[in-house]
């Protein structure tokens, strides 16, 4: 399958604890973008990368969320100190750099923060 | 903030088309509509998108107003698999040549034997 591959698929943690999802993109996409998705509601965007550089950054990403996408391949998200109200689906998306076209999403990360 | 407003929920027959519409009233000029499906616990799919003219594709129709301040999907023969959440998108040009997309909450189609 060459879909965007997220992993893993379902992350339990304790409050306070640090957790690491990554994002395997489609091959040659050269944009990638988080999002996070709430129940019940729509995904939100969280940040985006071309190539390897972070262009975009929402002011949902507080100062524990840190993204990095080292060699403009596969894709890290982190989230410090997690809190409950961090407890959601995390999704990853991709597309190629040009031309007028759709983003493609991966199965997303479930957190659940007890 | 979401630019679309959809209604929550709609149900449709089994074989019949279903039409799903959007507003999106303050759409920009070089703005396109896209719209994606998601399934219960799954990544948002990909449907079909458009800037001003209707568009077809082998999952659904596009239509889309002449002041294009709406649209309506049309899935022409729903299946008990099309049973989803359907998002109306408006791509946003990001600052640095991205693309970002600005979900709403969606319509919740459900299908009806």
């Amino acid at each position: 399958d060459t879909g965007v591959s997220q992993d893993p698929r379902h992350k339990i943690t304790k409050r306070g604890q640090n957790v690491t999802f990554r994002c395997d993109p489609i091959s040659e996409h050269n944009r990638l973008y988080w999002y996070r998705q709430t129940l019940g509601q729509g995904p939100e965007f969280l940040t985006y990368f071309q190539n390897e550089a972070q262009l975009e950054k929402s002011r949902l990403l507080s100062d524990r969320f840190s993204a990095e996408r080292p060699k403009g391949s596969f894709s890290t998200l982190e989230i410090q100190r997690t809190e409950q109200g961090d407890s959601a689906m995390y999704l990853c998306a991709s597309s190629p750099a040009l031309g007028d076209t759709e983003a493609f999403f991966g199965q997303g990360t479930r957190l659940t923060v007890v | 903030d979401a630019k679309t407003t959809q209604p929550p929920s709609m149900d449709c027959a089994e074989g019949r088309a279903a039409n799903l519409p959007c507003n999106h009233s303050t759409i920009s000029g070089n703005e396109y509509v896209y719209w994606y499906r998601q399934i219960h616990s799954q990544g948002p799919q990909y449907i079909i998108h458009g800037l001003k003219n209707n568009e077809t594709n082998e999952m659904a129709s596009l239509i889309i107003t002449e002041d294009r301040k709406s649209s309506t999907l049309i899935l022409p023969h729903a299946t008990l698999r099309d049973t989803a959440v359907y998002y109306c998108i408006v791509r946003v040009a990001l600052s640095n040549t991205g693309n970002q997309f600005y979900f709403g909450t969606g319509t919740s189609l459900t299908v009806i034997p």
